[in-house]
């Protein structure tokens, strides 16, 4: 079974800072990916970034970027000129690759609620 | 927005009664998943339809059912409700290849007193 462990229950970060998200998981497959959601106080579950496992490059999303390493099994996000609405509740999941041709599962942290301040 | 719908958006009822949360996924999509996120369990995968078909299923419980319809909107059956039932649930919907995205609805938050 995968496990997603985030250690950081709360952070906090000023207006225009950059901020990093850690993130470990868990997993015996070579074949998955990982995932950053964003829940904001309106408890929509957004997709802000993925990486597929086998790419080396870490992915980017305009202000979003990952660490990707994959020996270390970590994956963290990192926020760059943080803004008020990137307050929310932060989560990083894990997909399994799967070979029955649909999407398996995603596998959730506890996520790190994230707070951005002027 | 996600393009996934979820109604209805809030309910509330008393233990031991039956509620049922619909779903319907994004135009194209043929695979809906269902969520539950707790205070105390988190975000837990429930079950998967894949077109009609049950393809996964998580920590379920069997006072819970759910399926697919042919116009693939979906619908989860809680029943005998207890307060610890009381919860976000979401769905989510994907192509159903093996693109990996998933879109989240707004969810059904319940409210079992």
């Amino acid at each position: 079974a995968q496990t997603v462990t985030q250690s950081q229950p709360e952070m906090s970060v000023q207006e225009a800072e950059t901020v990093t998200l850690s993130c470990t998981y868990d997993t015996s497959e070579n074949n998955y990916y990982l995932f950053w959601y964003k829940q904001p106080p309106s408890r929509q579950m957004i997709l802000v970034i993925r990486q597929e496992a086998y790419k080396q490059q870490n992915a980017t999303e305009n202000r979003f970027s990952v660490n990707f390493q994959k020996a270390a099994k970590s994956f963290s996000l990192k926020i760059s000129d943080s803004q008020l609405g990137d307050t929310a509740m932060y989560f990083c999941a894990f997909m399994r690759g799967s070979n029955t041709g649909t999407a398996s599962k995603l596998t959730f942290g506890t996520g790190t609620r994230l707070q951005v301040t002027l | 927005d996600s393009g996934v719908t979820q109604t209805p958006k809030h309910l509330i009822t008393a233990t031991g009664q039956r509620v049922t949360l619909r779903c319907s996924p994004r135009s194209g999509d043929l695979s809906v998943y269902w969520y539950q996120q707790s205070l105390d369990q988190g975000l837990q995968f429930l079950i998967q339809y894949y077109n009609g078909e049950e393809r996964a299923k998580g920590n379920i419980l069997e006072r819970f059912s759910a399926q697919q319809f042919p116009d693939l909107h979906s619908e989860l059956n809680l029943s005998s409700l207890e307060l610890g039932d009381s919860a976000l649930y979401f769905c989510a919907s994907s192509v159903g290849t093996t693109n990996e995205k998933l879109f989240f609805g707004s969810g059904t938050q319940l409210s079992v007193l």
